[in-house]
């Protein structure tokens, strides 16, 4: 079966610039997570959605990030103005069902902000 | 708050010298604990769920246990394909996510 798709792979934007990611979950996966790993250290979860409603996105910067999952399949996340330390790597994972299970990661976006 | 603590923070193994990595946590209320494997460049990749204390998984060469305070993911005869950066999470509350830090592990032949 198909993974969790991500795009871009790569990015490089200057401070206070506006960047957007895209991600495709395994088809008929209800649960759709973004994380951010900054180097070194664990993901730390942004937003979970199910279905196309938030279920958690207590540690999202709601400032400057934001999120939409249209139709409960896709999902994009926008980061806008960026700052410095938002350079990161950021993974979207997609799991079947409400039950916290098996989670499936894409090979994630490496954003670097000068 | 909830934490999750790893350590080693990196191990560096000959092949077929077997060692554990740990995970402890703080959590209220934990309802899972998960291990991940990720290699550089690549998003995590999953290995075992534990629910609850006593609890022990196996896959190949790796076998995670459960305490009521901490996790080991126990490495028996490693090889050079497992050098990767182990990840342990946990679930907690209403679907909230922790990770730990991760252990770098390196395999040498």
């Amino acid at each position: 079966e198909a993974g969790v798709a991500q795009s871009p792979r790569y990015k490089i934007i200057e401070k206070r610039q506006s960047v957007a990611f895209w991600c495709n979950p395994i088809s008929g996966h209800a649960t759709l997570y973004w994380y951010q790993q900054i180097l070194g250290q664990g993901p730390k979860l942004l937003i979970q959605f199910q279905n196309n409603g938030v279920v958690d996105d207590s540690q999202l910067p709601k400032d400057r990030f934001s999120a939409e999952r249209l139709k409960g399949v896709d999902s994009t996340l926008k980061i806008q103005p960026a700052k410095l330390e938002d350079s990161a790597v950021y993974l979207c994972a997609s799991s079947l069902g409400t039950r916290y299970n098996e989670q499936f990661f894409g090979p994630g976006t490496r954003l670097t902000v000068l | 708050e909830d934490q999750v603590t790893q350590s080693p923070e990196a191990l560096r193994l000959q092949e077929g010298e077997s060692s554990s990595l740990n995970c402890s946590y703080t959590v209220s209320g934990l309802r899972g604990l998960f291990w991940y494997r990720q290699d550089p460049g690549k998003g995590p990749e999953f290995l075992f769920t534990l629910y609850s204390a006593g609890e022990e998984k196996e896959k190949e060469r790796l076998k995670a246990t459960l305490t009521k305070k901490e996790s080991f993911l126990h490495i028996t005869a490693p090889k050079p394909e497992d050098s990767a950066t182990y990840l342990c999470a946990v679930l907690a509350g209403y679907q909230k996510v922790t990770f730990g830090t991760g252990t770098k592990l390196q395999v040498i032949p």
